[in-house]
């Protein structure tokens, strides 16, 4: 079974200053991570996804994230915030390789500050 | 807009009924995907369908239903509806199952009252 936690459902940044999103996960098998991102009354967009390539991954939008295996972990960083970026986060784990069910996070909302 | 059409966006419909949602994927998508956005319970995956066979299956009631056409398209029945089961559905596509991340569409916001 999977599961995912996602630390902190609201994190307020200034405008210019790192986003950090932190998520970890639990899984049986060797998992595939994802981050989406939902603005208000859309659906979710893919930001970025981990398929065991490079643990660094670099997503849309000038975030990236880190699989680090050994903390369970695949935190979702910007350098610097824009007021566009302000938005709902959800990381998501898969059922395996197949990936046929993701299994989210509560989300974190992420506020911008002039 | 992600290529996947959802419709209707807002349904207002009374407890004990059935309603019909109906999801149209990316073109060349053969994979559907529902899932199940509420406040209480997030984002839950319900079911998902590869090219008419149904593949996965989540925390999907027994008073919910679902099928994918032959043309692709996907409808998700939900019957005797109860009050809790006012959420956005939401439906995603991908080329093929899973691995590489869906499309989500926008949504069908469900009120039951």
């Amino acid at each position: 079974a999977q599961s995912v936690t996602q630390l902190g459902s609201h994190v307020s940044v200034s405008e210019g200053a790192l986003v950090l999103l932190r998520c970890n996960y639990s899984s049986s098998v060797p998992p595939y991570l994802f981050w989406y991102v939902q603005y208000p009354n859309q659906g979710l967009q893919l930001l970025l996804k981990y398929t065991s390539a490079a643990t660094l991954v670099k997503g849309i939008n000038g975030f990236e994230a880190e699989f680090k295996k050994s903390e369970t972990s695949f935190h979702l960083t910007k350098p610097s915030a824009h007021m566009s970026d302000a938005a709902e986060y959800f990381c998501a784990v898969s059922d395996g390789r197949s990936a046929r069910q993701l299994t989210f996070g509560s989300g974190t909302q992420l506020t911008v500050l002039p | 807009d992600s290529g996947v059409t959802q419709t209707p966006k807002h349904l207002i419909t009374a407890t004990g009924q059935r309603v019909t949602l109906r999801c149209s994927p990316r073109s060349g998508d053969l994979s559907v995907y529902w899932y199940q956005q509420s406040l209480d319970q997030g984002l839950q995956f319900l079911i998902q369908y590869y090219n008419g066979e149904e593949r996965a299956k989540g925390n999907i009631l027994e008073r919910f239903s679902a099928q994918q056409f032959p043309d692709l398209h996907s409808e998700l029945n939900l019957s005797s509806l109860e009050l809790g089961d006012s959420a956005l559905y939401f439906c995603a596509s991908s080329v093929r199952e899973g691995g590489y991340g869906y499309t989500f569409g926008s949504g069908t916001r469900l009120t039951v009252v």
